[in-house]
């Protein structure tokens, strides 16, 4: 079965730019399209991204995303105190059990 | 506005069930299908499953099949997830998330519209 691996934390300074990579063990991301989402301290998750790079309407374009191979890369430039939040990428596992996996997640901390 | 809304908070004691419910608006109720995922204190997210509101066909995480049933209502545009023989490692924060389907058939790789989430909390 997939699983899907980010890094626990990732911290950077308002206005600099952060990437985090979504690594896959299986191949589900290299035959699949990856979403991300947001979730902000208390509340649901919110959708980022989807379809590896296209943004929802309402999402702003300092968030982008990325696949290559078995990795997805979500980016955010011009760090922002509100996008302190947990940030997970998602992919559909096909392989004997469909099912939906998500990432561990990765907390962003603006300094 | 496009929105799907959860019951309450529910207490329950180990070995009880829990039903919780998820009234969706603004939209097709049948052109969107409807996932579980739950959210342990201090943890990730963790899918439990979906439902396809078009024909109510379900497809479980393994580690649910047996103790989840998820059940929809078109008539009043509510899906269901209750769950069974609940234990203490169940406490969870558990969301709904509508995915877009074609016939059925789930045809987008993103949950899109989340749920507020119900806090579930099982202890004696």
């Amino acid at each position: 079965q997939s699983v899907l691996t980010q890094a626990p934390s990732v911290s950077a300074a308002p206005g600099q730019n952060v990437t985090i990579s979504c690594f896959e063990s299986g191949s589900n991301i290299g035959n699949n399209s990856v979403s991300w989402y947001q979730q902000l301290p208390g509340t649901a998750p919110k959708l980022l991204i989807y379809e590896n790079h296209k943004r929802p309407s309402g999402i702003p374009d300092r968030f982008s995303g990325s696949k290559s191979g078995t990795s997805a890369t979500l980016g955010i430039t011009g760090l922002q105190p509100g996008d302190e939040a947990d940030y997970y990428c998602a992919t559909w596992d096909t392989s004997l059990s469909a099912r939906y996996v998500f990432g561990i997640g990765t907390k962003v901390t603006v300094l | 506005q496009v929105q799907v809304v959860q019951s309450g908070a529910e207490l329950r004691k180990p070995g009880a069930s829990v039903k919780v419910s998820c009234k969706a608006s603004g939209y097709t109720f049948t052109t969107y299908g409807i996932n579980w995922v739950r959210q342990a204190p201090g943890q990730g997210l963790e899918w439990m499953g979906w439902i396809s509101t078009y024909h109510g066909h379900t497809h479980y995480a393994q580690r649910f099949q047996g103790r989840v049933s998820m059940t929809t209502d078109t008539s009043t545009t509510t899906a269901y997830m209750e769950m069974r023989s609940l234990r203490p490692d169940d406490t969870a924060v558990y969301f709904c998330a509508r995915v877009s389907t074609v016939f059925g058939a789930v045809v987008s790789d993103a949950f899109d519209i989340w749920g507020q989430g119900t806090m579930v909390t099982v202890s004696s």
